[in-house]
């Protein structure tokens, strides 16, 4: 069964701080991944994805992600954390293939941007 | 092009009543996902449908059903409402499957029983 575990429940930065957001996943192979962005009473935004080929990936917001198969992670970072950037963030794994059709999710990081 | 609509966006209903919620996907969009989100659980799957077939289930009781329609519309009932239903109720819809591609997901329906 797959599997997403984020570790940082809740990350504070300062504006223009450096960011990196952990994710680990548990999968036989290597699956699909995703980091998705949620703002308070939104639904969910993807920021980037990895499907396969080069193991950093840019996405949306400024925002990048490397897949280390080594070490079962991709870890989401961004060079500097504007204010607009605090919001709930999520790693989610897909199935290669997409055979069983669903996203497991990660327990979710809340990021907090101070001034 | 319009995005992922969600009907509606808040409901308040009562124990033991029953509730049907819906989604509308994007143009062209065939897979519709259900996912279930409290502050305790995190995003959790409940069903996915394409062309109007359920091709996955998650661990939900009973209570818990969906269907698509040929429109890909979709909706998804819960009956007998329990105190624990309270959550987000969020849908993706993508192009052949959340897991493989692009998952644009609506605002939600925020249900809460009392």
């Amino acid at each position: 069964a797959q599997s997403v575990t984020q570790p940082d429940i809740h990350i504070t930065v300062s504006e223009g701080a450096s960011l990196e957001l952990r994710c680990n996943y548990s999968y036989g192979a290597t699956p699909y991944l995703f980091w998705y962005v949620q703002s308070p009473g939104q639904g969910l935004q993807l920021l980037l994805k990895y499907f396969s080929g080069d193991t950093l990936v840019q996405g949306i917001k400024g925002f990048e992600a490397e897949f280390k198969r080594s070490q079962s992670s991709f870890n989401l970072r961004k060079p500097s954390v504007h204010w607009s950037d605090a919001a709930e963030y999520f790693c989610a794994v897909g199935a290669r293939g997409g055979s069983n059709y669903k996203l497991t999710f990660g327990k979710g990081t809340l990021l907090t941007v101070n001034p | 092009k319009a995005g992922v609509t969600q009907t509606p966006r808040y409901l308040i209903k009562t124990r033991g009543q029953q509730v049907t919620l819906s989604c509308s996907p994007i143009s062209g969009h065939r897979s519709v996902s259900w996912y279930q989100q409290t502050p305790g659980q995190g995003l959790q799957f409940l069903f996915e449908y394409f062309s109007e077939t359920q091709r996955n289930k998650g661990n939900f009781p009973g209570r818990f059903s969906g269907r698509q329609f040929s429109n890909s519309r979709s909706e998804m009932n819960v009956s007998t409402l329990e105190l624990g239903d309270s959550a987000l109720y969020l849908c993706a819809s993508s192009l052949v499957a959340v897991s493989s591609t692009e998952a644009f997901f609506g605002q939600g329906t925020r249900l809460t029983v009392v």
